[in-house]
């Protein structure tokens, strides 16, 4: 079994301050971990993943996250925020075993304020 | 590379008639397709595993006989919503996993939204 707990719902910052998407995971197997971003009425987009290679993993677009099995955190950082990462931020966990099925936290909705 | 399309991108039907919709996978070949579905404002719910050849596997509370899933090629999958019903209505998202890549990545279609009036 796997799920993935987004830790909230609605982040605001102002634009050039840092971005902070927490995400806490569970799975019986050991994880693959991705972060996608949805713009209104466009597709998903993967920003970054974690397939059990180096734990802090760059993505596009500036964003990063770090593994932390202890603490079984994957959380998303960005320094400097833009306008243009506003959106809707899904932490996704599957396992590597089975059907590869992904599972989707709830989701973020980042707000970037000018 | 690893472009998944789909169509419709936006359906409008009147309720108790079928609406197919198509996922394809454009420059790779796909042995496994997903269906989700997203509710407004909500996370995406997988409805479906869709296997090349096989039968599709469906999670809990997914109706086979209303949602059905048919994967006969290796770029191709489709979902008909049967009978549709306002109910119904929501954004359907495919997602495939490249057959020939990383068997964690997969690359999504761009949604079709469903109206059912």
């Amino acid at each position: 079994a796997q799920s993935v707990t987004q830790l909230d719902s609605h982040v605001s910052v102002s634009e050039g301050t840092p971005v902070l998407l927490r995400c806490n995971y569970s799975s019986s197997y050991s994880p693959s971990l991705f972060w996608y971003v949805q713009h209104p009425n466009k597709g998903l987009q993967l920003l970054l993943k974690y397939t059990s290679a180096a734990t802090l993993v760059k993505g596009i677009n500036g964003f990063e996250a770090e593994f932390k099995k202890s603490e079984t955190s994957f959380h998303l950082t960005k320094p400097s925020a833009h306008m243009s990462d506003a959106a809707e931020y899904f932490c996704v966990v599957t396992s590597s075993w089975g059907r590869r099925a992904l599972t989707f936290g709830s989701g973020t909705r980042l707000q970037v304020q000018p | 590379g690893a472009v998944v399309s789909q169509h419709p991108s936006r359906v409008i039907c009147k309720s108790g008639t079928s609406v197919k919709i198509e996922c394809r996978s454009l420059d790779f070949q796909a042995t496994t397709m997903f269906w989700y579905r997203q509710f407004p404002k909500k996370s995406l719910m997988l409805m479906a595993t869709s296997n090349e050849g096989s039968k599709a596997t469906y999670e809990q509370g997914v109706e086979k006989d209303k949602f059905l899933i048919n994967h006969a090629s290796l770029t191709l999958s489709t979902l008909t919503v049967t009978s549709a019903h306002p109910e119904d209505s929501s954004f359907y998202i495919c997602s495939a996993v490249n057959s020939g890549g990383s068997s964690y990545e997969q690359y999504f279609g761009p949604g079709t939204r469903l109206t059912v009036t």
